[in-house]
C-alpha cells in the first residue's frame, strides 16, 4: 500500500537533546513537508522540499533542521535550540510536477509523531 | 500572523443536525481552498476543496460555500453523524500549479462533536 510512514509515533526527550523524526513515502511524490500541530493553532509549516537536495524554511523553522538526500525520505531534527518542542509533528507529501494537471494538489499526511519534552 | 481565521474552535451538534464552520482569509492571491478532516491520533485527510470560480461545491453531506468578495468560505455538514466527530481544518493556498510547492496556510481548527 502506498503511503507516508512516520516514526516513532511517540517520543520523549530530555531538555538539551536533539531528536530526529523519520518520514518515508512510497507515493513517488516530489514535494515533502513538515508541519507542527498545537491545540488551537492549526498546522504550521516548518520546512518543505520540492526536490532532492533542496529544501526551504517554512513559517516556524527556528530550532529545526531537515535533509532530503533521497526522494522517499525527509527526516526532521528537533534541536535543543527549539524552545518549546512538545507538539504533534506531521509529515506530508504531494506531487508537484507542473505537467501533472490531473492532480488535485492534495496533501497526503502521515499519522504523526508526538514529541514530549520531559 | 494567522492569514486564515477559523471559527468556532469547537462545536457540539445533535445527530441529524447541521454543523457550520467558517473561515476568513486576508491574502487575495489565495485561489485554492481545501478542507481537511482529522480523527484523533491520525493525520489530516482531504475532505473537499473549492476554487474561487464557483460559489458552492457539494460532495455528499459536505458542502463548501465560498464568498470571494467577503473573503470567506464555510463548510456545512448536513445530517451530522457521530462518525463525523473530528477536527476540521480549513486551508488556503495560491494555485499549486504555479506556486513553489503546495504551501497551505491552515486555520486553527474546529473540533466537532456529534452527539447521538
Amino acid at each position: 500500500d502506498g503511503g507516508i510512514t512516520q516514526s516513532p509515533k511517540y517520543l520523549f526527550r530530555k531538555e538539551g537533546q536533539n531528536v530526529t523524526l523519520s518520514c518515508e513515502q512510497n507515493l513517488n511524490h516530489d514535494a515533502m513537508y513538515w508541519y507542527r500541530q498545537d491545540p488551537g493553532q492549526g498546522l504550521r509549516l516548518i520546512y518543505y522540499s520540492q526536490i532532492v537536495n533542496d529544501f526551504q524554511k517554512g513559517d516556524i523553522a527556528e530550532g529545526y533542521s531537515v535533509s532530503r538526500e533521497k526522494k522517499e525520505s525527509f527526516p526532521l531534527t528537533v534541536t535543543s535550540a527549539q524552545k518549546n518542542p512538545t507538539a504533534f509533528y506531521l509529515c506530508a507529501s504531494t506531487p508537484r510536477r507542473l505537467a501533472d494537471l490531473s492532480s488535485t494538489g492534495e496533501l497526503f499526511f502521515g499519522e504523526g509523531s508526538r514529541l514530549t519534552v520531559l | 500572523q494567522q492569514q486564515v481565521k477559523q471559527s468556532p474552535q469547537s462545536l457540539i451538534v445533535q445527530k441529524g443536525g447541521i454543523s457550520i464552520i467558517n473561515c476568513a482569509y486576508e491574502n487575495t492571491a489565495f485561489d485554492y481552498f481545501p478542507w481537511y478532516q482529522q480523527f484523533p491520533g491520525k493525520g489530516p485527510a482531504l475532505l473537499i476543496a473549492i476554487r474561487p470560480d464557483v460559489s458552492e461545491k457539494k460532495e455528499g453531506r459536505f458542502t463548501i460555500s465560498f464568498n470571494k468578495s467577503a473573503k470567506q468560505f464555510s463548510l456545512h455538514i448536513m445530517d451530522s453523524q457521530p462518525g463525523d466527530s473530528a477536527t476540521y481544518f480549513c486551508a488556503a493556498s495560491t494555485s499549486w500549479i504555479k506556486a513553489a510547492g503546495n504551501k497551505l496556510t491552515f486555520g486553527g481548527g474546529t473540533r466537532v462533536l456529534v452527539k447521538p
